[in-house]
Formats: structure tokens, C-alpha cells, sequence
């Protein structure tokens, strides 16, 4: 039950793009399509941004997107809003009935 | 409109006990797995407890196994998480989370353990 490896830190202008990685094992994000994204405004619960890898929830705005490769997945973040400045933290299911979450990416809008 | 409100937070001595409640609404409870996620100041998510639809299975992360129980009550839409022997490290926001595909798709506003030693 490891945590996943995100980048403490990402960053962009308006309108730009950013892209965060999150890096697991074949145990977790390699071993299954069971991928979500989650973001967190300061004081704020964390809100759903991507599941099952590539799926956004209803009302997402289609700026979000993600993906994965092997053992690591990805968040992008396309044309950069001042709203989207926040943490961002990947979660895997592990197997076993667990689920395991990265250590969060913090983007700012420069 | 799917609602869930934690309570039962405070501050509480180490190896004491607390017990956390959520209350659910907007959904039909009884049909969902449901998780508690926790979050320590200024630190990450990590996910805590997660228990099946009927309440018949449940699952831990490794550090609160044998200490903390997560329980449900369908009757009432309500989800427990109780919490004994605790340590400095338990302190967190504690939130509640509805689990569809995989994911926690509903969040609730969380409430803070603070363990004092």
C-alpha cells in the first residue's frame, strides 16, 4: 500500500497547458483501468475530476482530460483557467479491495 | 442532490476513542460502497476504510487495521467509521466519500480528529 508518485509542484499560463504524472506499480495503476483524478481547492473537500482513466464525470469541463501508460498514468490540463489553480491527486484501486492515493501535485496559474 | 455530512470529530487523548458518523442523503445508500478518506494538515489523501453495499465486507488500509471498524447502517443512510487506541498519527480531516466505478465520486465536508498527546 505505497503511495503514488506525483510532482509536488506543476505550473502554467492562461491558457496553456499542464500535464501531471502519477507513477504506481503493476499492482496498482499498471494492473488495472481503475484510475481517478480528484481536485482540491484549499479548505475545500477534494471534487472528481476523471475516473476509470479517461472518464469525466458530468459537469467537468472537457478541458480535463486523462490517460495511462504501463505503470503511469496522466492529467492534462488544457487551457489553463485561473479557477483550475489547486492540488490535484491521482488514486488507483490496489487490489484486494484497497485503493491507494499520490502524495497531491500543486498547479498554479503564473 | 446527493448530500453527506460527517460529524463526531474533536479532540480527543491518545489511545482514547471517537466514533465518526456520516449521514447520507440525494442517493439510494444501500446500493453503494462507501469509503472514508482521511487527510493529516497540510498533508495528502489516504484512503482509510471502505465497506460493500450490505455491509458484509469491509477493508482497511495496513496502519488502522485491528483499531478502527467501519460499519454502515442502511436503515438510517448512515456510515460509521469507529476509532479506538489512537495515535498522533490518526490526526486528519476524516471524510466521507460515496464509491462509484471505482471512484470516490461524492465527498463529503470532512471533520477534523485532533489526537492529543
Amino acid at each position: 500500500q505505497s503511495a503514488l508518485t506525483q510532482p509536488p509542484s506543476a505550473s502554467g499560463s492562461p491558457g496553456q497547458s499542464v500535464t501531471i504524472s502519477c507513477t504506481g506499480t503493476s499492482s496498482d495503476i499498471g494492473g488495472y483501468d481503475h484510475v481517478s483524478w480528484y481536485q482540491q481547492h484549499p479548505g475545500k473537500a477534494p471534487k472528481l475530476m476523471i475516473y476509470e482513466v479517461t472518464k469525466r464525470p458530468s459537469g467537468v469541463p472537457d478541458r480535463f482530460s486523462g490517460s495511462k501508460s504501463g505503470n503511469t498514468a496522466s492529467l492534462t490540463v488544457s487551457g489553463l483557467q485561473a479557477e483550475d489553480e489547486a492540488d490535484y491527486y491521482c488514486s488507483s484501486y490496489a487490489g484486494s479491495n484497497s485503493w491507494v492515493f499520490g502524495g497531491g501535485t500543486k498547479v498554479t496559474v503564473l | 442532490e446527493v448530500q453527506l455530512v460527517e460529524s463526531g470529530g474533536g479532540l480527543v487523548q491518545r489511545e482514547g476513542s471517537l466514533r465518526l458518523s456520516c449521514a447520507a442523503s440525494g442517493f439510494p445508500f444501500s446500493s453503494y460502497w462507501m469509503t472514508w478518506v482521511r487527510q493529516a494538515p497540510g498533508k495528502g489523501l489516504e484512503w482509510v476504510a471502505a465497506i460493500k453495499p450490505d455491509g458484509t465486507e469491509k477493508y482497511y488500509v495496513d496502519s488502522v487495521k485491528g483499531r478502527f471498524t467501519i460499519s454502515r447502517d442502511n436503515a438510517k443512510n448512515s456510515l460509521y467509521l469507529q476509532m479506538i487506541s489512537l495515535r498522533a498519527e490518526d490526526t486528519a480531516v476524516y471524510y466521507c466519500a460515496r464509491m462509484s466505478f471505482w471512484a470516490n465520486d461524492y465527498w463529503g465536508q470532512g471533520t477534523l480528529v485532533t489526537v492529543s498527546s
